[in-house]
């Protein structure tokens, strides 16, 4: 079945660490999208990517990075930069050009700052 | 103001009766709607998609768009207690960029 997924499902962090969180789709879709939720908040784009080779920054990228190689991966890394990182994270896709049919999503990763 | 905006609630409202989902957004130039229903703990997942003024019904979902007042609702029928849920609007700006800005969220609880 196609699809999106996340992992791992729980992430811990110490003060100082870098962390990456993985983003799988095998449904050629060509847009890819990673954002943060926290308790209560909705969804604040942190870096998205319509193609391979390219992304772009959302409205909460700092202290954040990520890489688009492949069309089916998306990985976002926290680093020691991000001094607030416990959130749930949440990876999606869709298709291009074919006007917004909405996302599709993965399960998500919750890290935790310990 | 913010982008997207939706009442965080909690709404509570009783099995059966019809559950009322509101949403306002400031860009005139928004084209495409969409609510999405979370669980807690899990991922969102699409209910319902809205790109013209008026109603569009799927099921137990009606989901209502004035582009003049910039106001997009959802409403739920018959409301059971399995859509106790936190409903999502998402909001994008143009076709060709997909990409979505999201309101906080309203937490509905349906009672027995």
């Amino acid at each position: 079945d196609g699809g999106i997924t996340q992992s791992p499902k729980y992430l811990f962090r110490k003060e100082g660490q870098n962390v990456t969180l993985s983003c799988e789709q095998n449904l050629n879709h060509d847009a890819m999208y990673w954002y943060r939720q926290d308790p209560g908040q909705g969804l604040r784009l942190i870096y998205y990517s319509q193609i391979v080779n390219d992304f772009q920054k959302g409205d909460i990228a700092e202290g954040y990075s990520v890489s688009r190689e492949k069309k089916e991966s998306f990985p976002l890394t926290v680093t020691s930069a991000q001094k607030n990182p416990t959130a749930f994270y949440l990876c999606a896709s869709s298709l291009q050009g074919q006007g917004p049919l909405g996302y599709t999503f993965g399960s998500g990763t919750r890290l935790t700052v310990v | 103001q913010k982008e997207v905006e939706q009442n965080s609630g909690p709404l509570s409202v009783p099995e059966g009766a019809i559950a009322s989902l509101n949403c306002t957004y400031s860009d005139r130039g928004s084209q495409s709607f969409f609510w999405y229903r979370q669980y807690s703990g899990k991922s969102p997942e699409l209910i319902m998609s809205i790109y013209s003024n008026g109603d569009k019904e799927d099921g137990r979902f009606t989901a209502q768009l004035n582009k003049a007042s910039q106001y997009v609702s959802l409403l739920i029928r018959d409301s059971q207690p399995s859509d106790s849920a936190t409903y999502l609007c998402a909001v994008n700006l143009n076709f060709g960029n997909e990409k979505l800005t999201f309101g906080t969220g309203t937490r509905l609880t349906i009672i027995p």
